[in-house]
């Protein structure tokens, strides 16, 4: 238990659906991302929240629309996706964006995309 | 920019092997380095850490070393277990940024 959860921890679904990610934290952190893990690629950062605030969105297409409505939970939006963007989503969180300290993350949400 | 590169795998061990995954990174500054472990269909758990120049991160038996001179953080284990098969990750961060840099990580596998 890393004190960071994610449901659901699977999820199939179409091209046409809209469907969300969840992401919550107890560790009193102020930092929240969104990391997409693909097979034979490098983990990518995909969001990174801070005090609720988007701070970084590394050119993601805007068929993922991240939501942050406190700094406990962090939200991924998705619609219209593509078979491409099956993937693991990783959250995780930090206790500052400034201070060099680690992210915990969760365990996932293995997307599947058909 | 910042980055981080790490050897490739997969790395195949018999069970009480020693173990070396080489690290290396570019970055601005003074960061932290990290090595995170993933077992299967798990996120990323944090395996050691160190936070400046010549700190030596341990944790169930891994070792690592922050080598300022020659931007390494190599991860060492002196007996491996079936049990240490997973996907390592070295990363880094620094100061100012919201980013964590991660290598492209190294699979390995521990035979009985």
């Amino acid at each position: 238990e890393t004190g960071v959860t994610q449901t659901p921890r699977h999820l199939v679904m179409g091209m046409t659906n809209k469907k969300s990610l969840k992401c919550e934290q107890h560790l009193g952190h102020n930092a929240m991302y969104w990391y997409k893990q693909s097979a034979k690629k490098p983990l990518e950062l995909m969001f990174v929240y801070s005090l609720e605030e988007r701070v970084e969105n590394n050119s993601v297409p805007s068929r993922f629309s991240p939501e942050c409505p406190n700094s406990s939970h962090l939200f991924l939006h998705l619609h219209t996706l593509q078979p491409e963007d099956s993937a693991l989503y990783l959250c995780a969180s930090s206790q500052s964006t400034v201070m060099n300290t680690e992210a915990f993350f969760g365990q996932g949400t293995r997307l599947t995309v058909v | 920019g910042n980055s981080v590169t790490q050897m490739e795998g997969p790395v195949t061990l018999s069970e009480e092997a020693f173990l070396t995954i080489n690290c290396t990174y570019t970055a601005t500054g003074y960061p932290s380095l990290f090595w995170y472990v993933q077992y299967p269909g798990e996120g990323l758990q944090l395996l050691l850490k160190a936070t400046k120049a010549d700190d030596k991160g341990s944790n169930k038996g891994f070792e690592a070393t922050y080598r300022k001179e020659t931007t390494s953080f190599h991860l060492e284990k002196g007996s491996v277990q079936v049990s240490d098969s997973a996907v390592y990750f070295c990363a880094l961060a620094t100061s100012g940024t919201y980013k964590y840099i991660f290598g492209t990580g190294t699979r390995l596998k521990v035979l009985a």
